[in-house]
């Protein structure tokens, strides 16, 4: 099993600019999660998916769109990137909430 | 709001030695908490949760203790290796939010 995949690995983006992280999980998980990681703190939860059909706004969502696109895959949008949104970016899935969360390896993305 | 945090920013131990990581957190209504590792350039992965109603669970190699008194748990590495080298996180419940982490260096 692949487990949590999300592509692009790395990123480089002009102030700006628009684009999609994509993720997807093939555990047939029903929750899905975004986090974004800056140098020295904890993950901070963007946007999470608690079950199909459903999104809501974690503790950072200002600047930052989502979609639950089916059961396997939830994406995020930067619609107009800024340097604040410089950062790592891990996708997670869980069987339910209050669950363990199984994480994807990350996108590093830079806004210039 | 709810905190989750972690006493001690570093923590450097020799191989073969236990190490110990302190958590605390804040919502006494939280009755799900979880430990994660983080290596270098990777995701968190699950290393171990516990619920409740239990003070404390045990997997391979790993213990975690829940003090709900103090609103306090820890893990426990025993014999720490040179892989257990990594931030380790501690986070409750619906796990919205996460600590800072605790970046463990084992000395050979």
């Amino acid at each position: 099993n692949a487990g949590v995949t999300q592509t692009p690995k790395f990123q480089v983006l002009k102030t700006g600019q628009s684009m999609t992280l994509q993720c997807a999980q093939d555990m047939n998980h029903n929750s899905m999660y975004w986090y974004r990681q800056d140098p020295g703190m904890g993950l901070r939860l963007i946007y999470y998916s608690a079950s199909e059909g459903t999104t809501d706004k974690g503790e950072v969502p200002n600047g930052y769109n989502v979609s639950r696109l089916n059961k396997r895959e939830f994406s995020l949008r930067l619609e107009s990137a800024a340097p604040s949104q410089t950062s790592v970016y891990f996708c997670a899935s869980s069987e339910g909430p209050y669950e363990k969360l199984f994480f994807g390896s990350g996108t590093q993305l830079s806004v210039l | 709001g709810e905190s989750v945090g972690l006493h001690l920013p570093t923590l450097s131990v020799q191989e073969g030695d236990n190490s110990i990581i302190n958590c605390a957190y804040s919502n006494s209504a939280s009755d799900y908490f979880i430990w994660y590792k983080q290596e270098s350039g990777k995701g968190p992965q699950f290393i171990i949760d516990i619920r409740s109603n239990m003070d404390k669970r045990q997997g391979q190699r790993v213990t975690v203790l829940l003090n709900k008194t103090v609103k306090h748990l820890s893990l426990q590495i025993a014999a720490t290796q040179p892989g257990d080298s990594a931030v380790y996180f501690c986070a409750e419940g619906n796990q919205f939010y996460f600590g800072t982490g605790t970046s463990l260096t084992v000395i050979p």
